[in-house]
């Protein structure tokens, strides 16, 4: 079971980058690490998911050190709208690896 | 759009009543998952169908059952619901060799009283 560990909340106000980071240090060879968004009373929305370096998409970069022991989500430019809690995953659900389990999250707070 | 769609989205059920929540997808995809989610925690993964494998996780109280009658649907049974059973209830679906992209549906808050 991979255990995740992240900041419990973050603040931020608007307009500012907001990088979140996790470290997973038993991380498998083949495990990915995959980031989710989670709203009140919605289900989790998948953001991102990375193996090694950087990964950008319209949404948030990823960023993954050599040893991919730990990993940081960025948020360009926040919005009042990105206030949710972030999950950092890694591991599948089945094929070797850790299991893809849901840590604490990370409740983001973006104010004017 | 391609969607995971749960019904209803609020449910209320008395201690002990049998209750059942429904998830039904258009993506398509192979694998359905329910899971729980209680205020202020992570979702937690009850079970998972790989097309129709059933895979319970090893804590899953026997309470909770789950039929998948087709690709589409799939549903979960809480057979005798007590107080501590009231949660969301979040469906997810994805494809065989991506279980790590899953998407998920709007959930289903369930009330015992």
């Amino acid at each position: 079971l991979a255990k995740t560990t992240q900041p419990i909340s973050m603040d931020s106000y608007e307009g500012q980058e907001v990088n979140i980071t996790c470290s997973h240090n038993n991380i498998a060879t083949n495990d990915y690490i995959t980031w989710y968004q989670q709203f009140p009373s919605q289900g989790p929305r998948f953001i991102i998911q990375g193996y090694k370096t950087k990964v950008t998409n319209e949404v948030a970069s990823l960023f993954i050190p050599a040893d991919r022991k730990s990993s940081t989500l960025s948020l360009p430019r926040v919005s009042l709208s990105d206030t949710a809690v972030y999950y950092c995953l890694v591991g599948r659900l089945t094929g070797g690896g850790n299991k893809l389990t849901f840590g604490t999250g990370t409740q983001l707070k973006v104010e004017l | 759009d391609a969607m995971v769609i749960q019904n209803p989205r609020y449910q209320v059920t008395q201690f002990g009543k049998p209750v059942t929540l429904s998830c039904s997808q258009t993506l398509n995809h192979n694998v359905m998952y329910w899971y729980q989610q209680k205020s202020s925690q992570a979702p937690k993964l009850l079970f998972h169908y790989y097309d129709k494998d059933f895979n319970n996780e090893a804590d899953t109280p026997d309470n909770f059952q789950s039929r998948r009658p087709n690709t589409s649907f799939c549903f979960l049974d809480i057979r005798s619901p007590g107080l501590g059973d009231a949660a969301m209830y979040l469906c997810a679906t994805s494809s065989r060799d991506r279980d790590d992209e899953q998407y998920f549906g709007p959930g289903t808050r369930l009330t015992v009283t």
